[in-house]
């Protein structure tokens, strides 16, 4: 069936070096992927998106990676900082349905 | 400042007792959704509604009930509170006419402590 999962449960890293944050999926029919970030407390909160016609995003201090082929979405944090210690969690949505699918978060701690 | 609110924050209620938790959002959202997530898990879709008198049951099985009446609400309850019902309870709405992308608006969540 959908799934959606995570490579690694925890990841730690020290302050303003880049995170890596991996995310394989299943369904070859998604077609819109999303990365959201979860503070203690929080609910999820939007971090940025990518269309399965692109394969690169940039933001702020962020990038999301599609790999079709593998089936494999990335988030990457460049200078990493304190604040960003947090759960991320990736989410999929197929073409046609209205529910987005989650994996299993990870959970970004930034050692100072 | 929050476009999607949730009520209350925090709630502990023994067992037996009937609950309602409050979810308005601001933002004129067709879509709204409900998510039970323990702490750090994923997020399991519980309820769902298109619009204002549609309601759909999720992926996980709940024994909660949704109402939605008004677009801006959308209030979970349960008849009859058990332990197996302690855990986080996420709001959320969405409307890809209004933003530009598909993505969730969520509310800060009520934490369901059933004692």
């Amino acid at each position: 069936g959908e799934s959606v999962g995570l490579h690694l449960p925890t990841l730690s890293v020290q302050e303003g070096d880049n995170s890596i944050i991996n995310c394989a999926y299943s369904n070859s029919a998604s077609d819109y992927f999303i990365w959201y970030k979860q503070e203690s407390g929080k609910g999820p909160q939007f971090i940025i998106d990518i269309r399965s016609n692109m394969d690169k995003r940039q933001g702020q201090r962020v990038t999301v990676l599609l790999n079709k082929t593998v089936k494999h979405l990335s988030l990457q944090i460049a200078a990493t900082q304190p604040g960003d210690s947090a759960v991320y969690f990736c989410a999929e949505n197929k073409s046609g349905s209205e529910k987005l699918v989650f994996g299993k978060g990870t959970k970004l701690t930034v050692n100072p | 400042e929050a476009d999607i609110y949730q009520t209350p924050r925090y709630l502990v209620i023994g067992t037996g007792k009937k609950i309602t938790l409050e979810c308005s959002q601001t933002m004129g959202h067709d879509k709204m959704y409900w998510y039970q997530q323990d702490p750090g898990m994923e997020l399991h879709l519980i309820h769902y509604s298109y619009g204002v008198n549609s309601t759909e049951k999720g992926d996980l099985s709940s024994e909660s009930t949704v109402s939605r009446i008004r677009t801006e609400h959308f209030p979970l309850t349960l008849e009859s509170a058990r332990p197996s019902h302690t855990s986080q309870y996420l709001c959320a709405s969405s409307d890809p006419r209004v933003k530009s992308n598909y993505g969730y608006t969520f509310g800060s969540g009520t934490r369901l402590t059933v004692v």
